[in-house]
């Protein structure tokens, strides 16, 4: 059974900390895996990767895949309390629809 | 639009009672996917239409849910004689490619969700 397990599920911080989010998977016939950041309302997309060890990058968010290990991170540096939400990492496997992690729930403290 | 639109925003419904979800999905997208989401839960998948044709259904939980998209935009997600277990955040998501792009270099983008309440 396809299965995406995130860790930590909550993870509480101070502003300035940096905070590393773990995304591992078992999906048959991986296609991709995005990372998306959930505040009260819609998931809002942050990176597709598709190939291992290619970092993604923006602003203080950095994404990278290894598909050899079957897992992702989810790097942010410099955190801020507007950094605060669920980050919600998903693969798309052969079934043909995103398997979504239950969410990483991050609180960046003042 | 310049996002996904979902309404109504909020529903709450009696046991027993047939409710409609509307989704707008962003101008021009061809693919279009809707998603339940229970508390402190991911997002799963419900079912997905590229333009009118739906491709994937295998995630609805039963024949009391069904989803149309006649004309290959708006969408809506029935569900009828609605239970207690049926409560959650219904989320849908458009994107601009179609199969199998979209899991390759097209993101699903997501509405604000209706958040169904059954009484």
């Amino acid at each position: 059974e396809d299965k995406v397990v995130q860790s930590p599920l909550s993870l509480v911080v101070h502003e300035g900390d940096t905070v590393t989010l773990n995304c591992s998977y078992e999906v048959t016939n991986f296609r991709s895996l995005l990372w998306y950041k959930q505040e009260k309302k819609a998931p809002t997309f942050l990176f597709m990767l598709t190939s291992s060890g290619i970092e993604k990058k923006s602003g203080r968010l950095s994404s990278i895949l290894d598909k050899k290990e079957l897992f992702s991170i989810l790097n942010i540096t410099a955190t801020q309390t507007g950094d605060s939400a669920v980050y919600l990492c998903a693969v798309a496997g052969s079934q043909g629809n995103l398997i979504f992690g239950k969410g990483t729930k991050l609180s960046v403290k003042p | 639009g310049a996002g996904v639109s979902q309404s109504p925003r909020y529903k709450v419904a009696k046991r027993g009672q047939d409710v409609a979800l509307r989704c707008d999905p962003i101008s021009g997208h061809v693919s279009l996917f809707w998603y339940q989401q229970a508390l402190g839960q991911g997002p799963e998948f419900l079912t997905y239409f590229q333009n009118e044709a739906q491709l994937d259904k295998s995630g609805l939980p039963s024949d009391r849910f069904f989803a149309e998209r006649p004309e290959g935009s708006v969408s809506t997600l029935k569900i009828q004689r609605t239970q207690q277990e049926d409560s959650a955040v219904y989320l849908c998501a458009s994107s601009l490619g179609d199969w199998p792009l979209i899991y390759s270099n097209q993101p699903q983008h997501f509405g604000d969700g209706t958040r169904l309440s059954i009484l």
